[in-house]
Order: structure tokens, then sequence, then C-alpha cells
């Protein structure tokens, strides 16, 4: 079992440019979520995904974020226009089923300049 | 609204020494999930532990174990002959038990391993 796989590890980009991230989460999962980590607010919750529907986008900053997942190996989350207070870690996580234990990716490290 | 205290923004503690790390939660459900993550300089959130609520048995894995408290609302992990490689950010987490998939994640604890 390889994991989750995120792309890329490291990301930095100028104000105004799109930027994508990747994330295949573990094989047979059917839930997957997008996590934003900061010094200042901690681990927040973007989006949940189950069977590859989206359930749940409250924590979405606003409309510059949007999340697909159009299959159930592969999702992306997009910043368009990214902004510096984007910058932060990006996390995708995947598990069995509801209430099933997280796994990690290793996360997108965003930088915004 | 269910809430995570970790009270330890910081421990340090030599090799091989026992560290607990303490969490407290509020809510007014009976049944939910606990957790304990990891997350090391590599920064990869990795589980430790899970603890359901409904059972009274604590767990544990190998060097990892729970004190889970359901009364008091407390759930500390207990790392025994701690490793340099324990060194990391410990997260506790609480999550419901009935349909739910929201993490309520504490601010975390840096737990430092020395030599």
């Amino acid at each position: 079992d390889a994991g989750v796989i995120q792309s890329p590890r490291h990301e930095v980009t100028e104000m105004g440019q799109e930027v994508t991230l990747r994330c295949k989460p573990i094989s047979g999962h059917n839930s997957l979520f997008w996590y934003r980590q900061t010094m200042m607010r901690g681990l927040e919750l973007l989006i949940y995904f189950n069977n590859n529907v989206p359930i749940d986008d409250s924590g979405m900053p606003e409309d510059r974020f949007s999340a697909k997942m159009p299959n159930a190996s592969f999702s992306t989350l997009k910043i368009q226009p990214s902004e510096p207070r984007d910058s932060a870690v990006y996390f995708c996580a995947s598990s069995f089923k509801r209430n099933s234990p997280l796994h990690f990716g290793n996360g997108t490290r965003l930088t915004v300049t | 609204a269910q809430t995570v205290t970790q009270s330890q923004p910081e421990m340090s503690v030599q090799e091989a020494e026992t560290v607990t790390l303490s969490c407290t939660y509020d809510t007014s459900e009976s049944n939910y999930y606990l957790f304990w993550y990891k997350q090391p300089p590599s920064r990869q959130m990795i589980l430790v532990i899970r603890q359901e609520a409904y059972k009274q048995q604590n767990a544990t894995e190998n060097r990892f174990s729970v004190n889970f408290q359901k009364a008091a609302k407390s759930f500390s992990l207990k790392i025994s002959d701690s490793q340099l490689g324990d060194t990391a950010m410990y997260f506790c987490a609480f999550m419901f038990a009935d349909s739910n998939y929201q993490l309520i994640w504490g601010a975390g604890t840096k737990l430092i391993i020395k030599p």
C-alpha cells in the first residue's frame, strides 16, 4: 500500500497565478478530504468527498478555491488566482468509510509570493 | 460546540523516559471516537492510536497507550521508552460516531526527545 500520494511536495508561485494540487487516495478508500494547515489556524477542513461526490465544501475559503474528484483514484484542489494568504501546507487524506481513521499524504507546502 | 484542548504547548524529556500528553474534550454525545496523530518534522500526519468511546479498555499500540477517562472527558497519551524518532507535534482529535466525518482537532503539543 503506497499510502495517500500528493504532488507536488513544494510549490512556489507568484500572486495571481493558478495553482493545482493533486492527490491519489489509498485504493478502496471512499472518503477523501482536503485540509489546510497554518500556524495561526491549525488544521482546517476545506472539503470532503464521499464516493467522489462533494458532501461538504463549507470550509472552502472563497470562490478562488475549487476541488474536483473525477474518479475514485484522483482529486485536485485548484486555487485561481492565488494570493499570499493562501500560503500554507495543504493535506489530502482518505479513509475507508465514515468514522474510519484518516490517512494523510505528505502534504504540499504552498508559498505564494 | 465540541472542543478539544491540549494544555501543554511543548514538552521535552530525555530519551528512554516515559511521557504523558494530556487532552481533554467537551461533548454532550455518548458515542464518539478519539484519535492521537503525530506530525514529525517530515510533516506527514500519522495515526498513532484510536479509541472508541463505548470501549472501556484503553487502546494500546506498542509503546503508545492511552488513559481514557470518559466521565472526566480526558484522553491522555502515554509514550513509554521514548525514542528520538518520537520527536514531533502530537494532535488529539475527536469525531462523532453517528455518520459524521468532521474531526475536531486540538492545537497540538510539541514533544522533543533529548538524547
